[in-house]
């Protein structure tokens, strides 16, 4: 069955640090890739999607590519900020199906 | 746009009691919604998928008879927890999906928190 591997935390940074958080998946088809974060107290919110290979779904300052050749769709962002301290999930699926869900990130940012 | 809510937030219950938990799109309509359960520092497991006017599909593991959906109307489902025992404390938390071009989006409710004592 379909599968979402993402780095497990919890990873630290500074402000105005460079953030990776990888994601691989395995998926029968073509999946939409989605990331959504968490913030605590609060559901779920979408941050980005792709919905094809080498699309680019961008949105706050985060971006992340759907790259089919490394089953993979890593969450950058160039620097950042205490706000974006949340839990970070990375999802595949979309439609008429459920989401399949990593483990979940949770990013710390100190000051 | 697209929000969802879920009510109650928080319900806590004795064991063998049903409890209910309403999941509605504010505005706009999901002819499918879902319910996941989040374990504590996991992940959110899909319990089963739900379309508005037709039986909910279950997800394998996941006792039909014991968490029974609802899907009435366009704006709302009903995920019921029958004779809950404390094992089934845990977050619920539901999404919806838009028709449409939209339609590989979920949006998801706040959850609710259950403890069975």
């Amino acid at each position: 069955g379909d599968s979402v591997t993402q780095m497990e935390g919890p990873v630290t940074l500074s402000e105005e640090a460079f953030l990776t958080i990888n994601c691989t998946y395995t998926a029968t088809g073509y999946p939409s890739l989605f990331w959504y974060v968490q913030y605590p107290g609060e559901g779920l919110q979408l941050l980005l999607k792709a919905t094809k290979a080498d699309d680019k779904g961008s949105n706050k300052g985060f971006e992340a590519t759907y790259r089919k050749e490394t089953t993979s769709f890593h969450l950058e962002k160039g620097s950042v900020q205490v706000s974006d301290s949340a839990v970070y999930f990375c999802a595949l699926g979309g439609g008429a199906d459920g989401l399949t869900f990593g483990k979940g990130t949770h990013l710390i940012i100190q000051p | 746009g697209a929000v969802v809510s879920q009510h109650p937030s928080r319900v806590i219950c004795k064991s063998g009691t049903s409890v209910k938990i309403e999941c509605r799109s504010l505005d706009f309509q999901a002819t499918t919604m879902f319910w996941y359960r989040q374990f504590p520092k996991q992940s959110l497991m899909l319990m089963a998928t739900s379309n508005e006017g037709s039986k909910a599909t279950y997800e394998q593991g996941v006792e039909k008879d014991k968490f029974l959906i609802n899907h009435a109307s366009l704006t709302l489902s009903t995920l019921t927890v029958t004779s809950a025992h404390p094992e089934d404390s845990s977050f619920y938390i539901c999404s919806a999906s838009e028709t449409g071009p939209k339609a590989d989006t979920q949006y998801f409710g706040p959850g609710t928190r259950l403890t069975v004592l």
